[in-house]
């Protein structure tokens, strides 16, 4: 089965950075990859699917690229309703998550 | 709008059951794949199973293989997930989420608020 690895695990950012979190698979896929933002207590939120296509009602300042074995999600300009738990997913597979903690 | 709502989590024994349900409204569940997924206390989330439109297929991660079996009622608009030989690792929230329509890499566009089941004695 095809593994997800996010990085960073963690980061301390501040409002107004850009960030970027990347997710390696183990082998070559397509460009079928979502992120998924998760704020404490609650569920899962679909932000971008298909690699870079903006989930609806999402932000612009969210983006997400990347094709074959490496994607990114970037914010252009951290808010402070960003701060959040971030999640590559494909076909059933999690990255294990990227925290974003206020700096 | 379209609504998920989980149900029957609780507190339960190493080795017992529980049937978890998760009603669906608006839309047409019988158009969409659909998912369980759990998240362990501070961890990640990990799908547990996912079950075709007119469940004729299902997928287990290898964890619950074996002891879980995920079933929907299209026509009650409700999805399942039965949990037997319950252990302590499977203590979890567990949410029901949609699968996108047409969506070849399982997209998950919809998730339910989850409920929580507990494995302790």
């Amino acid at each position: 089965a095809i593994q997800l690895t996010q990085s960073p695990s963690s980061l301390s950012t501040s409002v107004g950075d850009r960030v970027t979190i990347t997710c390696r698979a183990s082998q070559g896929t397509d460009s079928a990859l979502a992120w998924y933002q998760q704020k404490p207590g609650k569920p899962p939120k679909l932000l971008i699917f298909d690699a870079s296509s903006l989930e609806g009602g999402v932000p612009y300042r969210f983006s997400g690229s990347g094709s074959g074995t490496d994607f990114t999600l970037t914010i252009s300009s951290l808010q402070p309703e960003d701060f959040a738990t971030y999640y590559c997913h494909q076909r059933g597979t999690f990255g294990q998550g990227t925290r974003l903690e206020i700096k | 709008e379209v609504q998920l709502v989980e149900s029957g989590g609780g507190l339960v024994q190493p080795g017992g059951s529980l049937r978890l349900s998760c009603a669906a409204s608006g839309f047409t569940l019988s158009n969409h794949w659909m998912s369980w997924v759990r998240q362990a206390p501070g961890k990640g989330l990990e799908r547990v199973a996912t079950i075709k439109e007119d469940g004729s297929e299902k997928y287990y991660v290898d964890s619950v293989k074996g002891r879980s079996t995920i079933s929907r009622d299209n026509a009650k608009n409700s999805l399942y997930l039965q949990m037997d030989s319950l252990r302590a690792e499977d203590t979890a929230v567990y949410y029901c989420a949609r699968v996108r329509l047409r969506s070849v890499a399982g997209i998950l566009d919809y998730w339910g608020q989850g409920t929580l089941v507990t494995v302790s004695s």
